[in-house]
């Protein structure tokens, strides 16, 4: 059983080039979330999706889009990169709860360097 | 919007000592889950917190959430270095089905 699997696992840019990272989860989850981490900052929530063809926005939205075609997989889109974009990306995965949240499962991350 | 404050940001202890964690919000929280992220990993659920002045055990871990569900906490006793790591707590507002918002963590580091 994967689980949460992020691609790339590395990955350099330059300013101003465009990048897609992919997540994909194969325990039938409905909700999936992308998060960046950057030291001393916890995690912040970029997107989110309740559902297949359903998105919606986090904390940190700005720079960045989200498409999930299908409910296994959650694509996270930079257009045009800037430095301040370089962090360590998370996609998690969670079943959906009526009364409360439920156990997100997050993948091994993204680390994504902007020069 | 909702804001989710831990304490301390670091702590560095002797292998045995204990070790706890705080959680605060600004707002009543529906519920409240815990998670750990070992250097260079990703972050693992620990526990989930529901009811008002709930407290659950893990072996040497305990956690409780506040009467007011507006706090929570983490405490570790007798620490071991496995025990390193960061802490975060999550906590869910009233209807924002499915978000969350994550704490900036406690990092642990054992000294043996």
């Amino acid at each position: 059983n994967a689980g949460v699997t992020q691609t790339p696992k590395f990955r350099v840019l330059k300013t101003g080039q465009s990048m897609t990272l992919l997540c994909a989860q194969d325990m039938n989850h409905e909700y999936m979330y992308w998060y960046r981490q950057d030291p001393g900052m916890g995690l912040r929530l970029i997107h989110y999706s309740v559902g297949e063809g359903t998105t919606a926005k986090g904390e940190v939205p700005d720079g960045y889009n989200v498409s999930r075609l299908k409910k296994q997989n959650f694509l996270l889109g930079l257009e045009s990169a800037a430095p301040s974009q370089t962090s360590v990306y998370f996609c998690a995965s969670s079943y959906w709860g009526a009364r409360s949240n439920q156990p997100q499962h997050f993948g091994d991350g993204t680390r994504l360097s902007i020069l | 919007g909702q804001q989710v404050m831990q304490i301390p940001q670091y702590q560095h202890v002797q292998e045995g000592e204990d070790f706890t964690t705080y959680c605060n919000s600004s707002t009543t929280l529906s519920n409240i889950q815990w998670y750990k992220q070992r250097p260079g990993g990703h972050p693992v659920f620990l526990i989930q917190l529901v009811k008002s002045g709930e407290v659950k055990k893990q072996k040497r871990l305990t956690f409780q959430f506040g009467e007011a569900k507006k706090n929570s906490s983490l405490h570790i006793t007798a620490t071991q270095t496995t025990d390193v790591g960061t802490y975060f707590c999550a906590g869910r507002q009233g209807t924002n089905a499915g978000k969350s918002t994550f704490g900036d963590g406690t990092t642990l580091t054992v000294k043996p």
